[in-house]
């Protein structure tokens, strides 16, 4: 079946540590988000690619890092620098048509411990 | 900056009303307006998606309006169900950027 994997579903991350996301889709598509969900927030976006090899930074990009080096992948990793990590993480991924629904994942849950 | 807001942030109604979900948003050079739901702990389910140039869209019993030059779109849901219970978010994509913009939602419960 096509879809978004997200993986883990849940991640704990000590002081000081990177821990990366992973974004798996299988649906083909050319565009892919990386947002967070914080509790009685709506998404706020990190980060996004449109082709492989390249990515733009979101509204909230410090503290966070990515990779498009294949157009089904686009991991996120949380660096130490980003000082508040714990939240909801989704993927999300689009085709290059505009005017087309945009698909997302399961979610992570980051915790810091 | 897009800014997308969400009335009322939650709602309680007895099962089987009819009700209407908010969202406006500041910018009307949008391509598109989409409605997701959210369980609790879960990803995002597509509900509906409005291009600019539409004015509704449905599903079932959902229904959606988009109003473009008023910067707001409306989710109708009737007959409503305890298993609508969740929360609602609208996210519109827009037109020079390919980034999409969400409120922080609604969250629907549906008494028995």
């Amino acid at each position: 079946d096509g879809g978004i994997t997200q993986s883990p579903k849940y991640l704990f991350r000590k002081e000081g540590q990177n821990v990366t996301l992973s974004c798996e889709q299988n649906l083909n598509h050319d565009a892919m988000y990386w947002y967070r969900q914080d509790p009685g927030q709506g998404l706020r976006l990190i980060y996004y690619s449109q082709i492989v090899n390249d990515f733009q930074k979101g509204d909230i990009a410090e503290g966070y890092s990515v990779s498009r080096e294949k157009k089904e992948s686009f991991p996120l990793t949380v660096t130490s620098a980003q000082k508040n990590p714990t939240a909801f993480y989704l993927c999300a991924s689009i085709p290059d048509a505009k005017n087309t629904e945009a698909f997302f994942g399961q979610g992570t849950r980051l915790t810091v411990v | 900056k897009q800014e997308v807001t969400q009335i009322p942030a939650a709602l309680s109604v007895p099962e089987g009303e009819n009700l209407v979900l908010n969202c406006s948003f500041t910018d009307s050079a949008i391509y598109n307006l989409q409605w997701f739901r959210q369980d609790p702990g879960k990803g995002l389910t597509s509900l509906l998606l409005i291009q600019s140039s539409q004015r509704e869209q449905t599903s079932g019993r959902l229904n959606a309006s988009l109003d473009k030059s008023s910067g707001r779109s409306t989710l109708y849901i009737a007959a409503s169900q305890p298993g609508d219970s969740a929360t609602y978010l609208c996210a519109v994509r827009l037109y020079n950027f390919n980034k999409f913009y969400f409120g922080s939602g609604t969250k629907l419960n549906v008494k028995p």
